[in-house]
């Protein structure tokens, strides 16, 4: 069965504080992973896609890796701004409509 | 771009009634919509997907007849909750995927709309 998950559940860090998140996966077949931002009461906002094993994406303090396994999602300096729940979701061969298998998320909050 | 419109953001109507929600793809045109459902702390799940002229394919264990979609042209989708209930209540997201290119691209989201059934 496919799977995602993430972690931590929840991260708290101070401002500056660099730090990273995971999500691991197993699926029949990837045919991408992505990661998302969600702020409190609205819908995921799309930050990477990665669809292959050693591809790296980078977009202001966030930088995305993929391995065969899992990816992370590597914030450099954080500010209180980066606060929000981060999602992961793949995308499997094994998906009908080529459908997203989301994790759990990541809750990040940042403290001045 | 890839700017996908949700209406509306909040509903608050009585037991017995039922919803529309409208889901638009503003800038592009959406081959495929995506319903999911996400309640508190939680994460997204998906309930159905939407193709152009097509019925709608559910997820094990939703109820099409409760949730009926539509998704009548490329950049629109509707979900209507039909006679909710209180534990109807919860957080609907659409999203949207453009047509052109390869179908692993991502998936764009609306901004939610918040269900309560009194």
């Amino acid at each position: 069965e496919d799977q995602v998950t993430q972690s931590p559940e929840a991260l708290r860090l101070q401002e500056g504080e660099s730090s990273s998140l995971n999500c691991s996966y197993t699926v029949s077949g990837l045919r991408g992973l992505f990661w998302y931002r969600q702020d409190p009461g609205k819908g995921p906002e799309f930050l990477f896609t990665l669809y292959s094993a050693g591809e790296e994406k980078e977009k202001e303090r966030l930088k995305a890796t993929l391995t065969k396994k899992e990816s992370f999602l590597h914030i450099t300096a954080p500010k209180p701004e980066d606060s929000a729940t981060y999602l992961c979701a793949v995308q499997a061969e094994s998906g009908g409509y080529n459908k997203l298998i989301f994790g759990a998320g990541t809750r990040l909050a940042v403290h001045p | 771009g890839a700017v996908v419109s949700q209406h509306p953001s909040r509903v608050i109507c009585k037991s017995g009634t039922s919803v529309k929600i409208e889901c638009r793809s503003l800038d592009f045109q959406a081959t495929t919509m995506f319903w999911y459902r996400q309640f508190p702390k939680q994460s997204l799940m998906l309930m159905a997907t939407s193709n152009e002229g097509s019925k709608a394919t559910y997820e094990q264990g939703v109820e099409k007849d409760k949730f009926l979609i539509n998704h009548a042209s490329l950049t629109l989708s509707t979900l209507t909750v039909t006679s909710a209930h209180p534990e109807d209540s919860s957080f609907y997201i659409c999203s949207a995927r453009t047509r052109q290119g390869p179908s692993n691209q991502p998936q764009h989201f609306g901004d939610g709309t918040r269900l309560s059934i009194l």
